[in-house]
């Protein structure tokens, strides 16, 4: 089945680190993905990882994927109050091409 | 480089009604996918569509829901006889490609059924 798990809530104050959590069920998944979505609006794609990989940096974004445990991590430094969303991770697997999602973790940065 | 583009952003049908949602994909993207989004959960796949080709439609409600992606033109999801339950956001992606990396969604549309 299409099982991608994440915890609800998150509450971070501004400045600090955010770290959110995903795990995923399917070893064939080929890319992982985290996207952003705030009230009210569609999804904004923040960055994916191809399975391969075992981390990707963009500016103030980490992923972390453990293929063996299944999990992918997105790590957000120095989080603004702009950083205030929902974020899903979702993953694509070999021979497929739909996303399977998460139900989101929503982010509260607090001033 | 424009996004993938939807509209109407919003859309309030009676019971009954037809919706028809459009889609154009981004510049470059030949595939084009079909998600919904219903209120506190995630996206559910629903099509997935290249040019005059249904690909995979296996997350698509068996009655009364129909997409197509025409030769020329944008993608377009249609409801029939709108329910209460069909109220969500519908949002469309694109890739530029099977399998992808770069797949990018629409603003999406909210459906309101009253």
């Amino acid at each position: 089945g299409e099982d991608v798990e994440q915890s609800l809530f998150l509450s971070v104050r501004e400045g600090d680190s955010s770290v959110i959590n995903c795990t995923y069920t399917d070893s064939s998944s080929t890319y992982l993905y985290w996207y952003k979505q705030e009230p009210g609006a569609g999804l904004q794609l923040l960055t994916y990882i191809f399975s391969n990989m075992d981390m990707k940096q963009d500016q103030r974004l980490t992923v972390l994927l453990n293929k063996k445990d299944k999990h992918l991590s997105l790590r957000i430094a120095d989080t603004q109050t702009g950083d205030s969303a929902i974020y899903f991770c979702a993953e694509i697997r070999y021979g497929n091409n739909r996303l399977a999602f998460g139900k989101g973790n929503q982010v509260v940065v607090i001033p | 480089n424009a996004g993938v583009m939807q509209n109407p952003r919003h859309l309030v049908r009676r019971r009954g009604q037809e919706a028809r949602l459009r889609c154009s994909p981004m510049k470059g993207h030949s595939h084009v996918y079909w998600y919904r989004q219903l209120p506190e959960e995630g996206l559910k796949f629903m099509v997935y569509l290249q040019k005059e080709n249904i690909i995979d439609e296996s997350g698509m409600p068996k009655e009364r829901f129909s997409a197509e992606f025409p030769k020329e033109g944008p993608s377009i999801l249609r409801i029939q006889q709108v329910v209460r339950g069909d109220s969500a956001a519908y949002f469309c992606a694109s890739s530029p490609g099977q399998g992808m990396g770069d797949y990018t969604f629409g603003s999406g549309t909210r459906l309101t059924v009253v």
